[in-house]
């Protein structure tokens, strides 16, 4: 019964290749995210969807890219990736008229 | 443009004792929200503690509380009677309001690793 869930947990892949990380929450929110935290602990938003409809796009390279089918999943999908993309990816959601964000537990990318 | 400064990178506590983890912030919009995050070991990002700017009195769960000072544009966590499992990263962030709630975008401090020792 995870809030928001994110797989996978781990991820390492080599430099150059496309991957995904998924993210779905079950607590009926409308509004998704996902952050990127550096190997300095800094959390920066990159994306928002409101009701699959793309809100925040921050400046991100476009080898990112993200995906919401419905209001429950927002997937995000590197191409390419470098090495300087290794960092730990959270998922979260927050709810129209709740101001605080659920997360979830990250994704750690490792780029080799 | 919204700022959070967190001047502490590392604090130490002994256990039982009272901490206080600073956070100033910077916004030009009239109505915002901060919270307080923790990141143990583990990576997850824990929610403790909520501050709306009108609110009138400062926050409480539990052993948190924030020390809001608005004119000082502060919102200090202090963590009563710590203990060991206090030991995490701690986030303080702010979201602003003014356009409304739909964006919700959080800017965060760099953070303050708080360790407990026995």
């Amino acid at each position: 019964d995870t809030a928001v869930s994110q797989t996978p947990k781990y991820l390492v892949t080599q430099m150059g290749n496309d991957k995904s990380i998924k993210c779905e929450q079950n607590l009926g929110h409308d509004t998704m995210y996902w952050y990127k935290q550096d190997s300095k602990k800094f959390l920066k938003i990159m994306f928002s969807y409101n009701n699959k409809e793309l809100i925040i796009n921050e400046t991100v390279p476009n080898r990112f890219s993200p995906k919401s089918p419905d209001k429950a999943h927002l997937n995000l999908h590197i191409n390419s990736l470098e090495l300087g993309d290794s960092a730990v990816y959270f998922c979260a959601s927050r709810g129209q008229n709740n101001y605080g964000y659920t997360f979830g537990s990250g994704t750690r990318l490792t780029v080799v | 443009a919204q700022k959070i400064t967190q001047t502490q990178p590392g604090m130490f506590v002994q256990e039982k004792e009272a901490v206080t983890l600073d956070c100033t912030y910077d916004t030009s919009d009239p109505s915002y929200g901060l919270f307080w995050y923790k990141q143990p070991s583990s990576g997850e990002m824990i929610f403790l503690i909520y501050q709306g700017s009108y609110d009138q009195q400062n926050a409480t769960e539990g052993r948190y509380s924030l020390n809001f000072q608005k004119a000082r544009k502060s919102a200090n966590l202090v963590i009563s009677a710590s203990q060991l499992g206090d030991s995490a990263m701690y986030f303080c962030a702010i979201l602003p309001k003014d356009r409304g709630s739909t964006l919700g975008r959080l800017y965060f401090g760099r953070g303050t690793q708080l360790t407990v020792w026995p």
